[in-house]
């Protein structure tokens, strides 16, 4: 089993629609959880750390589910620069960073 | 502003030649890694380095090696390269915590080696 599973999409909205998805970890130990976008053939680049008690930045939302280990992400007000890749990482063993496979998204016109 | 780069940016080579790929940062971070990225796989470690000198494996080892002479530069070597080493490699840096909790990670722009 993968240590963290990600539906890959593709999640085709409109601009202006709200997109959101998940992803489950299977270690319980986790302890710190991310999002990263990644752009085609570009590298990952931090979107936002995900706090337990949930947390905003701008048009994006991130919670934390420990109890059925999953996070999620909730995009509003969805912009076509907004169209990307969106990994989830979670730590793992040794505090090393486990990725998913990645959810894309395209925001059409 | 990038504080961390990679080299060569594209390589194809043939199957059978050793390659080595460098990773050159600027932030003075403790750690660094290499990872590697297939459709479908996400991005799988390497291995990485936790100071100079000192490396572990990651959880996908096998046929690669890394050195760390210097706090700025993580090389990536494959002593024999092969077909399923066709791959996009990523390098990346962190400041790590105190206890050795590793915290975001920063990623360079990535190497496309093609292995014919």
């Amino acid at each position: 089993r993968k240590e963290v599973e990600q539906d890959p999409g593709p999640f085709n909205v409109p601009e202006g629609a709200t997109v959101a998805f998940n992803c489950t970890y299977s270690n319980s130990a986790s302890q710190s959880f991310f999002w990263y976008r990644q752009d085609c053939r570009k590298e990952p680049k931090l979107l936002m750390s995900v706090y337990s008690s949930g947390n905003e930045d701008g048009r994006f939302t991130a919670q934390l589910n420990r109890a059925s280990q999953y996070i999620s992400l909730l995009i509003r007000d969805s912009k076509l620069s907004d169209s990307a890749t969106y990994l989830c990482v979670v730590t793992s063993r040794d505090y090393k960073l486990s990725f998913g496979a990645g959810t894309t998204v395209t925001v059409r016109a | 502003d990038a504080g961390i780069t990679q080299s060569p940016r594209h390589k194809v080579t043939e199957t059978g030649t050793p390659v080595t790929l460098r990773c050159h940062q600027t932030e003075n971070h403790r750690y660094m890694y290499w990872y590697r990225q297939d459709p479908g796989h996400g991005l799988r470690l390497i291995h990485y380095s936790y100071g100079v000198k000192d490396t572990d494996k990651g959880e996908v080892s096998d046929g690669y090696s890394v050195s760390r002479s210097k706090t700025e530069d993580f090389l990536l070597t494959l002593e024999s390269a092969t077909s399923s080493q066709t791959s996009v490699y990523f390098c990346a840096m962190g400041p790590g915590l105190a206890g050795g909790q590793t915290d975001t990670q920063y990623f360079g722009p990535g190497t496309r080696l093609t292995v014919l």
